[in-house]
């Protein structure tokens, strides 16, 4: 079975500056997405950032890119001049080729400061 | 474009009692997924439905039930509630099932459970 783990469950960063959140996972599976969701306070999951595994190129929207590392099953979500709207959990999640169903890590707070 | 719309947003139930959950999804998607989500246990897959089937079940016992109509829009019931049934109920849609393309949620329904 497939697992996402997020091993920072709080992180913060201060207003413009760059914060790296980790990822990693356990798959069997040669195909599969990744993804990024942000969840604020209001709580409506918001995609963030997709990956397919098939692709080197990492994922790049805007302030937000990806460090995808296949062979060390690794994800991380990287923001730059990061906004007080960044605040929220985010987390990194999976989608299982065979089964078709998303797999979430545990989530990590982000605290933006002023 | 509207986007996934969850009915309702709140709702207070007692134990013993059934509750049924409604998703539209985005115009053009077939496939609706839900996910529970509670502080102890994370986001879960509950299941997945496309073209009217269930394509995929999660680890949920049997009183979580689900369908979908010809509109592609979904339902799930809940019955005899328990106190742990408390949780955000998340819908999320995409255009196909498998393993590809992102998932979009809705808002959530809050089911507090007394």
């Amino acid at each position: 079975a497939q697992t996402v783990t997020q091993s920072q469950p709080e992180m913060s960063v201060q207003e413009a500056e760059t914060v790296t959140l980790s990822c990693t996972y356990d798959t069997s599976e040669s195909d599969y997405y990744l993804f990024w969701y942000k969840q604020p306070p209001s709580r409506q999951m918001i995609l963030v950032i997709r990956q397919e595994a098939y692709k080197q190129q990492n994922a790049t929207e805007n302030r937000f890119s990806v460090n995808f590392q296949k062979a060390a099953k690794s994800f991380s979500l990287k923001i730059s001049d990061s906004q007080l709207g960044d605040a929220a959990m985010y987390f990194c999640a999976y989608l299982s080729s065979n089964t078709g169903k998303l797999i979430f890590g545990q989530g990590t707070t982000l605290q933006v400061k002023p | 474009k509207a986007g996934v719309t969850q009915t309702p947003r709140y709702l207070i139930k007692t134990r013993g009692q059934q509750v049924t959950l409604s998703c539209s999804p985005i115009s053009g998607h077939r496939s609706v997924s839900w996910y529970q989500q509670t502080p102890g246990q994370g986001l879960q897959f509950l299941f997945e439905y496309f073209s009217e089937t269930q394509r995929n079940k999660g680890n949920f016992p049997g009183r979580f039930s689900g369908r979908q109509f010809s509109n592609s829009r979904s339902e799930m019931n809940v019955s005899t509630l328990e106190l742990g049934d408390s949780a955000l109920y998340l819908c999320a849609s995409r255009r196909q099932t498998g393993g590809t393309g992102e998932l979009i949620f809705g808002e959530g329904s809050r089911l507090t459970v007394l």
